[in-house]
């Protein structure tokens, strides 16, 4: 998995609980992305950070805020969770841009009840 | 190909015979793409990629193909082994864009 940890591996919670996932990598990529992977959809971007404190929104960043105090580590928070929030979230990280190559870590299932 | 509704498209082999996963994508000024391999409960693993400067590039065991003409890319796997069995998705991307990934179709190889 290319130098990459998330954390937890799998969590169950409550809805209108916080949620932070956690993203490591080894690899001094700059850029760093949180996608969720549903049925019936491709993987898709949530928000992603282009170097420390630089991030942006992807295309479902609604009920997700996100984090990158350090290179290697990129939290992403669910500041209420809701049930539409079960889905397993990948953490990826590329050297270059966006358009890039991007390499993924194990993912995160979580399941909110 | 692309996967409509929630059941992903299936192609089953038989281990040993040659695997041929296609995909169509959607953008005309998409010039790079890459394949990945998705294994249950893991995380996609790059497989190989291919700018539309090409037409065919090779790696271990696998081959993409690019048609321009008709927005096609394939993905041949020699030697279909058990260890091959996954989804396989393709995603694309334009200069300055953002990488668009497709929904998969799943591999199953008999023994």
């Amino acid at each position: 998995d290319a130098g990459i940890t998330q954390s937890p591996r799998h969590k169950v919670t409550e809805t209108g609980t916080p949620v932070t996932l956690r993203c490591h990598q080894t690899e001094n990529h700059r850029y760093m992305y949180w996608y969720r992977q549903d049925p019936g959809h491709g993987l898709r971007l949530i928000h992603y950070s282009y170097g420390v404190k630089d991030t942006d929104k992807g295309e479902v960043s609604d009920g997700y805020s996100v984090s990158r105090s350090k290179t290697e580590d990129f939290l992403l928070t669910l500041e209420s969770a809701t049930s539409s929030q079960t889905s397993v979230y990948f953490c990826a990280i590329s050297e270059r841009g966006l358009e890039e190559t991007q390499y993924f870590g194990p993912g995160t299932r979580l399941l909110v009840l | 190909g692309e996967s409509v509704g929630l059941h992903l498209p299936t192609l089953s082999v038989q281990e040993g015979d040659n695997s041929i996963i296609n995909c169509a994508y959607s953008n005309s000024a998409s010039d790079y793409f890459i394949w990945y391999k998705q294994e249950s409960g893991k995380g996609p693993q790059f497989i190989i990629d291919i700018r539309s400067n090409m037409d065919k590039r090779q790696g271990q065991r696998v081959t993409v193909l690019l048609n321009k003409t008709v927005k096609h890319l394939s993905l041949q796997i020699a030697a279909t082994q058990p260890g091959d069995s996954a989804v396989y998705f393709c995603a694309e991307s334009t200069k300055g864009g953002k990488l668009i990934f497709g929904q998969g179709t799943e591999l199953s190889v008999k023994p």
